[in-house]
This record gives structure tokens, C-alpha cells and sequence, in this order.
């Protein structure tokens, strides 16, 4: 049963144009979301987290939306780069556990 | 680079082995995390390390032990190895083992077993 869902396997977009990675989860008790960013032959690099407590968190270009009624999260990325093109992972955790809890990623391409 | 070292990067062995991963964290770090990717699947929790002692267990199967030393880096052991235990093997550290802090991880270890 997989509790933190991508359905896109992958996403192409125009440099400068807006890219936006979506996540569904189905774990209620979920309290804290994070994306990472994995470039190939790398490990996942920690890219932005939003609380259950907020609904929506600004670094730089990178902005992720929690819609927690609809059980739902996203990440857009204004405007998009190419070396933007990775594959990204949204992953989730229950309050007081420090368990990551992930999806199976999104590959996003940035073209030029 | 992340500052979390994995070694070997690659190993290639044969169904019935045993092998062991090795990880260093971050300096400072006392959490240590180890997760499994295999084909088309996001990262899968196994265990979790905090300053020598286990602190959570997640899909990790009996074959498959951890430990973590008083110099903080940690050894995955996987052992009898079938066809399905192929995947990258993860580790990440933190710097304590609160839930909001940021797991940083390691470039992985891509096992192949025969």
C-alpha cells in the first residue's frame, strides 16, 4: 500500500517556463513533507519541507502548496532551468518519527 | 556532495552470499538511515541509527542486519541474497534524530546480485 503517490513518472517543460511536480498522499497522521532532488550516480538532495501547519513554502524559485484536505502537495518551480532536469521525490513523515516515507519520483526534463 | 560517504559503490555478487555496506555520516551527525531503491520504487525505509543504538525499524527483512559503531558509521549486512535484494542502498545522516531534521545522503550502493 503506497502511502505517498507521484502518478507523473515524468514531466517535460520549456526553460522559463513553470514546472509543477505533484504528490498525493493517504496518511492522515503525515504532519511534515520534504522533496528531494536526485541527480543520476547521486543520493537524494533535500530541496524544500512544508509543516502541516502551513500551506505553503517560498525558497528562491522553488514553492511547495499543501492542500491538506485534499491530501495533497506540490512543488513549482518558477521559472525552470535546465539544470533543474532530475528526478524529484516527494516524501512524508508522521509526527515524531524521524522515517521518510517516499514516492517513487517524477523525472523532470528541462529543455533548452 | 553531501558530506555522507557509502562504500563500495558497485558490488556484484551471486544468490546465497552475504555482503556488507558501509556508511559514514556527515561529521556530527549521529543519526544514520538506510533505505533501499529498487527498480521503479521510491525509497523504501530499513532502519535507523542513533548514536549506537537502533531507533526504528522499518521494512527491513531478517536477512538483513545494521549496526552502528561508537565512531558513528554504520554496516548494513545482507545476507543469504536472493535475485529480488538487487537494488541502490541508501544511507543518509542527521544531525540528531528529531523528525524535522534534514536527512543528508549518501550517493548509494548499486548491489547486483546473480
Amino acid at each position: 500500500d503506497q502511502q505517498v503517490k507521484q502518478n507523473s513518472p515524468s514531466l517535460s517543460v520549456q526553460e522559463g517556463r513553470i514546472s509543477i511536480l505533484n504528490c498525493d498522499y493517504t496518511n492522515s497522521m503525515f504532519d511534515y513533507f520534504l522533496w528531494y532532488k536526485k541527480y543520476p550516480a547521486e543520493g537524494p538532495t533535500f530541496l524544500i519541507s512544508i509543516s502541516s501547519i502551513k500551506d505553503k513554502n517560498e525558497d528562491g524559485r522553488f514553492t511547495v502548496f499543501l492542500n491538506k484536505s485534499a491530501k495533497h502537495l506540490s512543488l513549482h518551480i518558477v521559472p525552470s532551468q535546465p539544470g533543474d532536469s532530475a528526478v524529484y521525490f516527494c516524501a512524508a513523515q508522521q509526527g515524531g518519527s524521524e522515517k521518510l516515507v517516499f514516492g517513487k519520483g517524477t523525472k523532470l526534463t528541462v529543455n533548452p | 556532495d553531501s558530506g555522507v560517504t557509502q562504500t563500495p559503490k558497485h558490488l556484484i555478487t551471486a544468490t546465497g552470499q552475504r555482503v556488507t555496506l558501509r556508511c559514514s555520516p556527515r561529521s556530527g551527525d549521529l543519526s544514520v538511515y538506510w533505505y533501499q531503491q529498487s527498480l521503479d520504487q521510491g525509497l523504501q525505509f530499513l532502519i535507523q541509527y542513533y548514536n549506537g543504538e537502533e531507533r526504528a525499524k522499518g521494512n527491513i527483512l531478517e536477512r538483513f542486519s545494521a549496526q552502528q559503531f561508537p565512531d558513528l558509521h554504520s554496516e548494513l549486512n545482507l545476507s543469504s541474497l536472493e535475485l529480488g535484494d538487487s537494488a541502490l542502498y541508501f544511507c543518509a545522516s542527521s544531525a540528531w534524530d528529531s523528525s524535522t531534521d534534514t536527512q543528508y545522503f549518501g550517493p548509494g550502493t548499486r548491489l547486483t546480485v546473480l
